[in-house]
């Protein structure tokens, strides 16, 4: 079966803090993705990955930064966190050769205080 | 008009009932279609691809109309467990060129299934 795992499921962070969302996937992926879930907005994505050092811009990228130096490790930083950034984050990975079915992780519910 | 639009419902129905939700699509150059479960604070999950001529796994069959651009999915002989929200997803092109793609994610269809 395939591992998405997220360092935290719960993180209570104050205005202006820096705050790091890890994601780890034990399947060798080469595609990785973080989203963030708010009621009647959906699934939106912020940034995501293709290879290792490699990252691009997803719909909503605005205060946020990645880091992918190692395959199964993609992060997501707040480089100072805000209020309106409190949100469900989910960390997906899909193989090069699926046809974009994603795995996702169990979620980071973040609430920035 | 959104990407991808679904009735977010809630559906309530009971045990045993047949349920249907549709999902439609704006952009015709979609290629890819996917619907996955999302259980309350859980992360989603696929349930099931969706085929041109249509696919069905056991109590649950996914249709394809490209004319007028929607897929629907049919639950059979609703369970308790089938309650969630189902969301509908969309590959569609993410440059002009079409060289890539992306996913697009409808808000979701909730449904609850009642003793």
């Amino acid at each position: 079966d395939v591992k998405v795992t997220q360092s935290s499921r719960y993180l209570v962070k104050r205005t202006g803090e820096k705050v790091f969302l890890e994601c780890v996937q034990d399947m060798d992926h080469e595609n990785m993705f973080w989203y963030r879930q708010d009621p009647g907005l959906g699934l939106r994505l912020i940034y995501f990955s293709y290879d290792v050092k490699m990252k691009e811009k997803g719909d909503i990228p605005e205060g946020y930064s990645v880091s992918r130096e190692k395959k199964e490790r993609f992060s997501l930083i707040l480089e100072s966190a805000s209020t309106n950034q409190t949100s469900m984050y989910l960390c997906a990975s899909r193989p090069g050769t699926a046809k974009n079915i994603q795995y996702f992780g169990a979620g980071t519910r973040l609430s920035v205080l | 008009r959104k990407e991808v639009e679904q009735d977010p419902g809630p559906f309530n129905v009971p045990e045993g009932a047949t349920v249907a939700f549709n999902c439609t699509y704006s952009n015709s150059a979609s290629q890819s279609f996917f619907w996955y479960r999302q259980d309350c604070r859980k992360e989603p999950k696929l349930l099931m691809s969706v085929y041109s001529s249509g696919n069905e796994d056991g109590r649950f069959t996914a249709q394809l109309n490209r004319a007028s651009q929607y897929i629907s999915l049919l639950i059979r002989d609703s369970k308790l467990s089938d309650s969630a929200t189902y969301l509908c997803v969309v590959n569609i092109p993410s440059d002009n060129a079409g060289n890539n793609r992306k996913l697009i994610w409808g808000l979701g269809t909730s449904l609850a299934v009642n003793p």
